[in-house]
């Protein structure tokens, strides 16, 4: 039990529309990173949130956003839906004070999108 | 040439047996390195960091070879529980994120 929870954990949306998927995490994970794994692929690192500022970002175009909130919950937005954006999205959070180079990053389960 | 390679199996081995991951990475000013679990349908776990001193941990070793941009991964006396993707994982240069392979998955039968 990592303490990271996502939802929703499965949903299913056409090309063009939007979603959001969300995150919260144990009190005090102040660091926040989200990753896109397609199917048989590793994750890949969409960005990071840190005090609810993006401080890093992956190779992803301006239509993946994303928000973190006073209480350090998170939420991933996708505009304009590909076909290609199909994938588990893992959330990932850091304790205070932590770093990833430690690789101490906590992983939920996950919110599958399918995109039709 | 992608950030970090591994070759993706699938490595089918009888419990009881040893078995050997690699992966390669492409950025010599890499600090740190880590061997991730996943199971089906879950979310990758930390298996163990890897060192140039290599690093044991029970049944696994992780080695890095800086020199040839090398990481390994060995798992002795394979269980049926090990059944699952390893992923090789670098940090990357500024390091915000965590950079995975491929992953390799290892399905041990009885």
């Amino acid at each position: 039990e990592t303490g990271v929870t996502q939802s929703p954990t499965h949903l299913i949306k056409t090309r063009g529309q939007q979603v959001t998927l969300r995150c919260s995490s144990q009190s005090g994970h102040n660091t926040v990173s989200w990753y896109q794994q397609a199917l048989g692929q590793g994750p890949q690192f969409i960005f990071q949130y840190y005090r609810e500022e993006e401080n890093g970002r992956g190779n992803f175009p301006p239509r993946f956003s994303g928000l973190q909130f006073p209480n350090y919950s998170s939420e991933l937005n996708v505009n304009a839906l590909e076909l290609d954006d199909s994938a588990l999205y893992l959330c990932a959070t850091l304790g205070r004070g932590e770093r990833v180079d430690t690789g101490e990053l906590f992983f939920g389960e996950g919110s599958r999108l399918t995109v039709l | 040439r992608k950030e970090v390679e591994q070759d993706p199996g699938p490595f089918n081995v009888p419990e009881g047996a040893t078995v050997a991951f690699n992966c390669t990475y492409s950025n010599s000013a890499s600090q740190s390195f880590f061997w991730y679990r996943q199971d089906c349908r879950k979310e990758p776990k930390l298996l163990m960091s890897v060192y140039s001193s290599g690093n044991e941990d029970g049944r696994f070793t992780a080695q890095l070879n800086r020199a040839s941009q090398y990481i390994s991964l060995l798992i002795r006396d394979s269980k049926l529980s090990d059944s699952a993707t390893y992923l090789c994982v670098v940090v990357n240069q500024a390091g915000t994120a965590l950079i995975f392979g491929k992953g390799t998955t290892l399905s041990v039968s009885s």
